[in-house]
């Protein structure tokens, strides 16, 4: 169970295109999502949380205007990257929980590699 | 911002040792978390500990939490060589919707 399926797994686009990543929940309602970036052979870096029907809450340094989030149903989350250009590169991940709190485990997408031209 | 140090960053170890992994924190949890990463892949979850408890075992994992010293420890008994990945700690607080996650130590099992 606590299945998250991301999409695409891995994307190549070309610099000023807008790129969505999908995150849905196969079998249990994510009341939170959370999108993270992670480069190579580091740790996850928290974007932004969203909870379903609420604006996302980004964190410090994150471009909402760059990075657009939209929650809308109960188990999908897209993250748009508007006008990429290659310093977005990287790999980004997404995970959802069934709680608000974080005393639950959260449940992971495989993840998408985004290469900007 | 990242709260969570681990120790090792890196470690190598022949098949069947057991591994050890260490994370420390610096402010007051609720409980405490180990993830799994394996390379160009999500995160998956391995064990939960809360701040109540000391130790947790699930399998050929045991984790110790010590709340004194604000630090944790992450046990693989009997390694094998699909235990090669990264593994992460991550702390949640009262009140917090989010975890903040260790620097991770990368674990190889040489077979």
């Amino acid at each position: 169970g606590a299945v998250v399926s991301q999409h695409p797994s891995w994307v190549i686009c070309k610099s000023g295109t807008s790129v969505k990543i999908e995150c849905r929940s196969l079998d249990f309602q994510a009341t939170t999502m959370f999108w993270y970036r992670q480069f190579p052979k580091q740790s996850l870096m928290l974007m932004a949380t969203s909870n379903e029907g609420s604006k996302a809450t980004y964190e410090q340094g994150v471009e909402k205007d760059k990075f657009l989030i939209n929650h809308a149903s109960l188990t999908l989350s897209t993250l748009t990257v508007t006008s990429a250009h290659p310093e977005d590169s990287s790999f980004y991940i997404c995970s959802a929980s069934e709680q608000t709190h974080s005393n639950q485990p959260q449940h992971f997408g495989d993840g998408t590699r985004l290469s900007i031209l | 911002s990242q709260q969570g140090e681990e120790d090792p960053q890196a470690l190598s170890i022949q098949e069947g040792e057991n591994a050890t992994m260490n994370c420390s924190y610096k402010t007051s949890i609720n409980n405490l978390q180990w993830y799994r990463q394996n390379s160009g892949r999500g995160l998956v979850h391995l064990i939960l500990i809360r701040s109540n408890e000391r130790e947790k075992h699930s399998g050929r994992l045991r984790v110790t939490l010590d709340t004194s010293k604000k630090s944790s420890s992450l046990l693989i008994t009997a390694s094998r060589a699909a235990d090669t990945a990264s593994y992460f700690c991550a702390t949640g607080s009262q009140g917090a919707q989010k975890l903040v996650f260790g620097q991770g130590t990368r674990l190889t099992i040489n077979p």
